[in-house]
């Protein structure tokens, strides 16, 4: 299976902060990975595909990059709504895995 | 907009089968995957199978022996039972629609379920 490692698994910042999600692959697994988010109580979120598309809706702080064995998720500008948890997701190889969770708190 | 909701039994007995079903709203089951996973207290989400509109089934690995994922087309819906659960199948479970347009990226996925299996 492909390991998906997420580093931090915790992140404390303050609205308005900058902050980088670094998702890491087992083995190479071209662009195919997506990045979600999640609030408890409710069902992930889709937020970025392809390693760097935006998904409809989603606001443009958001956004990726990457290929290969290494992925970054950036929220440019912190706003009180994206405090959450953030995982990532690769679709090259079955079984599809996930990584581990970033969690986002206010600090 | 497709919204996808599901149901069943929240608390099982070990040993019992866990049975859940997902409906399909504001959309066809054609043209994409069916995904079910699921995400125990505290660990990562686990990606049990998928399943495409005509049937096609495609489980992992660690749970395949014990896993079935089936879909009514004319229900819009698509179901997953999974046999023998001990207290390690305790979890939130999820359905989910993959969209090959986007690599087979989850979107929009069910409100989570939590089950339960204890004695």
């Amino acid at each position: 299976d492909v390991q998906l490692t997420q580093s931090p698994s915790f992140l404390s910042a303050s609205v308005g902060d900058r902050v980088s999600i670094t998702c890491r692959a087992s083995q190479g697994i071209g662009a195919s990975l997506g990045w979600y988010q999640q609030i408890p109580g409710k069902g992930p979120k889709l937020l970025i595909y392809d390693a760097s598309t935006l998904q409809s809706g989603v606001p443009s702080r958001f956004s990726g990059r990457g290929s290969g064995t290494e992925f970054t998720l950036t929220i440019s500008t912190l706003q009180p709504e994206d405090f959450a948890t953030y995982f990532c997701q690769q679709l090259a190889f079955y079984p599809k895995t996930f990584g581990q969770g970033t969690r986002l708190d206010n600090k | 907009q497709v919204h996808l909701q599901h149901w069943g039994a929240g608390l099982l007995n070990p040993s019992e089968t866990l049975s859940l079903t997902c409906a399909v709203y504001g959309g066809s089951l054609s043209g994409y995957y069916w995904n079910w996973i699921r995400q125990p207290p505290g660990k990562a989400l686990e990606w049990i199978g998928e399943i495409e509109h005509r049937g096609y089934t495609t489980y992992n690995p660690s749970l395949e022996s014990r896993v079935t994922i089936s879909v009514d087309a004319s229900k819009n819906q698509f179901s997953l039972r999974l046999s023998s659960v001990t207290a390690a199948d305790t979890a939130v479970y999820y359905c989910a629609r993959g969209d090959l347009t986007m690599s087979g990226s989850f979107d929009p996925w069910g409100q989570g379920a939590l089950v339960t299996v204890s004695s």
